[in-house]
């Protein structure tokens, strides 16, 4: 079945880059949207943004000046990245497939599988 | 923007009892509803998607209906595995994905 994996820093400091990537193992990721939510220490879950397989991508309008996501079909990993950075940056991050499916009268979506999640935390 | 709120914020209940929350969306997302349920530390799982379909594997005591801007997520017999935080999401054709603020629920 299909899993997924969050890696990258534990430490960022602030005004820099945080940089994620999250490897998808047990399945392709072609034809599927892939996902990036966080969350904050004792607080709520924020979608961050997602990309298609083919490259296309949506951001939360919140965060979309700071935010990139791509995506390497080849390694079967896609990657955030969010820049300058401060100590409110500082969650969890979490990556997840976005599962499409045609309900009949149109398309729905839903966050089927989950990455267990990285905690990222912003200080000098 | 799209707000969802959620409620309770909290609940505690016993266990066998029948656990209701609500959620509702500032404008009408017809039946674009996904609920979650998240344990402490661990990462949210997908119970229920497109306002009212159990998710494969999900045990039958989990129910959701709803449609438009009101939505209810049902637990039917609280179970002492059910200790989670519950969160709504919505999203639209975009896809744009907003989640609920969450509803904390606890065995009294």
């Amino acid at each position: 079945q299909v899993q997924l994996q969050e890696s990258g820093p534990g430490l960022v400091k602030p005004s820099e880059t945080l940089s994620l990537t999250c490897t998808v193992s047990g399945g392709s990721i072609s034809s599927y949207y892939w996902s990036w939510i966080r969350q904050p220490p004792g607080k709520g879950l924020e979608w961050i943004g997602y990309i298609y397989y083919s490259g296309s991508t949506n951001y939360n309008p919140s965060l979309k000046s700071r935010v990139t996501i791509s995506v390497d079909t080849s390694k079967n990993q896609f990657s955030l990245k969010l820049s300058s950075v401060t100590a409110a940056d500082t969650a969890v991050y979490y990556c997840a497939r976005v599962f499409n499916f045609w309900s009949g009268y149109s398309s729905g979506y839903y966050m089927d599988v989950w990455g267990k999640g990285t905690t990222v935390t912003v200080s000098s | 923007d799209i707000q969802m709120t959620q409620s309770p914020s909290s609940l505690s209940a016993s266990v066998g009892d029948r656990v209701t929350i609500t959620c509702q969306a500032s404008q009408d997302i017809s039946n674009y509803l996904n609920w979650y349920q998240q344990k402490p530390g661990k990462a949210p799982k997908l119970l229920i998607y497109d306002a009212s379909n159990l998710e494969t594997g999900v045990p039958s005591r989990f129910s959701g209906s709803g449609s438009g801007t009101d939505f209810t997520f049902t637990i039917s017999s609280l179970q002492p595995e059910d200790i989670a935080t519950y969160y709504c999401q919505q999203y639209d054709n975009l896809p744009i994905f907003t989640f609920g603020p969450g509803t904390k629920v606890d065995i009294k």
